[in-house]
């Protein structure tokens, strides 16, 4: 069952945060994050395993509570290059399903 | 992590042709995915491609549209048949996956005329 992404999409300015939400009807057990850019493959941003666990490198984090079924990723003081379509992927029976993205876009 | 080449880039192909694109990479791996990801929208799996036995289909897909071989474990091929202007999108070989990233080739973009 494909997870539920919010917002669908945000505007910013640059070096403001933002908060992207990824949530599901079933259980997790592992929540990727990916971003794609205009034009390009999807890319790897991380993943969460377990939960409780946060993970997070530049200005670019996550939390899981797998009790709320829920993960989010926070980016902070955003810059130009965070532009993209973020997608979480829930990891189940050897495969992942993706949300149905959340664009974001930064301005100068 | 792995390197991925998928080819073609893009291609342009008329109503009730088909176009095949190959995906390979550069080290062994178990299984390999073959995703759909049509304007605008999220990736959505065709099927799972692994060595030694039939591709496993998602709901939605079937083989006779999107046969798949597998013939190695560094090389797939997926198959688009029949084609109509809705199989216009990009279709993205990827490895990994599980507790592990997943890697994505380049994308085809396939647009039917």
């Amino acid at each position: 069952q494909q997870p539920v992404q919010s917002p669908q999409a945000v505007i910013l300015r640059e070096g403001e945060d933002a908060v992207i939400n990824c949530s599901s009807s079933k259980a997790l057990y592992s929540v990727h994050w990916y971003r794609q850019k205009h034009g390009e493959a999807p890319v790897f941003l991380m993943i969460l395993l377990k939960g409780g666990e946060q993970k997070g490198h530049d200005k670019i984090s996550a939390s899981f509570n797998e009790k709320k079924q829920q993960s989010s990723l926070y980016l902070t003081a955003s810059q130009l290059s965070y532009s993209g379509t973020y997608f979480c992927g829930l990891q189940g029976a050897q495969k992942l399903v993706f949300g149905q993205g959340t664009r974001l876009t930064i301005n100068p | 992590s792995a390197v991925i080449s998928q080819k073609p880039s893009r291609d342009i192909c008329q109503r009730g042709t088909s176009l095949t694109i190959q995906c390979q990479v550069d080290s062994q791996v178990t299984m390999m995915f073959w995703y759909r990801q049509q304007p605008g929208q999220s990736l959505t799996l065709i099927a799972t491609a692994n060595q030694g036995s039939e591709a496993t289909y998602e709901s939605g897909f079937v083989i006779d549209k999107f046969p798949i071989s597998r013939p190695n474990l560094t090389f797939s091929t997926l198959t688009v048949s029949n084609l109509s202007p809705e199989d216009s999108s990009i279709y993205l070989c990827s490895v990994g996956g599980a507790d592990s990233p997943l890697h994505f080739g380049n994308g085809t973009r396939l647009t039917v005329t």
